[in-house]
């Protein structure tokens, strides 16, 4: 059984950078059939996808949050990360990592349980 | 950038009721939309993808239906269980995802 585990801190500073680690257990980020993704939903708000990653490393952002997003893969871990810089009080969020499968809608059938990123001095 | 509207955003139903979401792309998507579960404090749970397929050990009493721009969520007969929020999820470009605002499903 596929399972995705997010780490990292849970509270990060204003202006500084967010980092996220999602670890894959029960299958292989190097897979061709699926992008590995992270989405983020505010406290009592909708999902909002952040980006994504094939295993080869090339990847894909919201034109939103482009500019201050890098995703990439550790294959040897099976691992892929999420850094979002310069972060405000509207970056948190319950941030989940997540699989795509590739095709069609790329719909995402495997996520993590989340992990709430604070935004706060 | 392709926008997903999602309608109602609440909707309050009994157990054994019919309950019908829709979901407005604005512009041409084909079949590419997907429909989501999420409880409170869990992870969205994939129900129906490309519109109209049912995930793997999904209850049947669950279907979509729709292509182009207009797309339809319907629980056939609402069991107690199936009381969360909703949410659309288009896919273009190779991955640009964006949800619709969701529909919370309430008992009445």
């Amino acid at each position: 059984q596929l399972q995705l585990q997010e780490s990292g801190p849970g509270l990060v500073n204003p202006s500084e950078t967010l980092s996220l680690t999602c670890t894959v257990s029960g299958g292989s980020i190097s897979s061709s059939y699926y992008y590995w993704g992270w989405i983020r939903q505010p406290p009592g708000k909708g999902l909002e996808w952040i980006g994504s990653i094939y295993y080869s490393g090339s990847t894909y952002y919201n034109p939103s949050l482009k500019s201050r997003v890098t995703i990439s893969v550790d294959s040897s871990k099976n691992q892929f990360s999420l850094k979002l810089s310069s972060v405000t009080a509207a970056d948190t969020a319950v941030y989940y990592c997540a699989r795509h499968r590739a095709g069609g809608s790329y719909p995402t059938d495997y996520w993590g349980q989340g992990t709430l990123v604070t935004v706060s001095s | 950038d392709i926008q997903m509207t999602q309608s109602p955003s609440s909707l309050s139903a009994s157990v054994g009721d019919r309950v019908t979401i829709t979901c407005q792309a604005s512009q041409d998507i084909s079949n590419y939309l997907n429909w989501y579960q999420q409880k409170p404090g869990k992870a969205p749970k994939l129900l129906i993808y490309d519109a109209s397929n049912l995930e793997t050990g999904v209850p049947s009493r669950f279907s979509g239906s729709g292509s182009g721009t207009d797309f339809t969520f319907t629980i056939s007969g609402l069991q107690p269980e199936d009381f969360a929020t909703y949410y659309c999820q288009q896919y273009d470009n190779l991955p640009q995802i964006t949800f619709g605002g969701g529909t919370k499903v309430e008992i009445k």
